[in-house]
């Protein structure tokens, strides 16, 4: 088992430019959820889809989106890129209504220049 | 909205304890979870309390008072490899996870 990978593991896109970020889930879960994590700050939620559709969402402007496939699979986009918008996403997935225990890749550091 | 308090940094030597606060204001509480996270590491679920009263798994425990809107995170027998940030998140019963800003935790020789 994988567990969740994420690609790429780096990026560096420049101010204005688009980006999306993919996300492949544990082996049998069923919801993603989508953080942002500045340095030397917790992960902050983006959103969560399950069943295709978003189903919760964060403090983030519509800039930031995101889709699921039939497979489980995830992506985040993030349109007209700030210089803050740098920071490590990461991508979570788990059961659910199970534990909510989460299972978190290793991230994409994007890099707005 | 939510919002959790925990210290920002904590020092211990090997082999000592140590617990590590949160503090909690949501709507909606499902329960408090617990992760380390390594530099340059992904996030890496620790353990869940839903009720009131202690979860020990292993050397780590934690603890969740709903009525005080608190909880902690014990740490026994502490080993180098412990060095890392912790964080607090509250999961709420709409599906949604909130984390504190961590705690960076540093196991001396």
């Amino acid at each position: 088992d994988a567990g969740v990978t994420q690609s790429p593991t780096h990026l560096i896109k420049t101010r204005g430019q688009q980006v999306t970020l993919r996300c492949s889930p544990k082996s049998g879960h069923d919801t993603v959820s989508w953080y942002q994590q500045a340095l030397g700050q917790g992960p902050q939620f983006i959103f969560q889809y399950y069943e295709e559709e978003e189903r919760q969402r964060g403090n983030f402007p519509d800039r930031f989106s995101g889709h699921q496939f039939p497979n489980y699979s995830s992506e985040l986009n993030v349109n007209a890129l700030l210089l803050g918008d740098s920071a490590l996403y990461l991508c979570a997935s788990k059961v659910r209504g199970a534990r909510p225990e989460a299972f978190f890749g290793q991230g994409t550091r994007l890099t707005v220049v | 909205g939510q919002s959790l308090e925990q210290p920002s940094e904590v020092t211990a030597v090997e082999g000592a304890i140590v617990q590590i606060n949160c503090t909690y204001q949501t709507s909606g509480f499902y329960g408090l979870s617990w992760y380390q996270q390594h530099d340059g590491g992904a996030p890496t679920f620790l353990s869940y309390n839903a009720l009131d009263g202690l979860e020990e798994t292993g050397r780590f425990s934690s603890f969740l008072s709903r009525s005080d809107s608190y909880g902690y995170l014990l740490l026994q027998e502490l080993q180098m490899k412990d060095s890392a940030s912790y964080f607090c998140a509250v999961e709420t019963n709409a599906g949604k996870s909130t984390f504190g800003d961590g705690t960076t935790l540093t196991v001396k020789p």
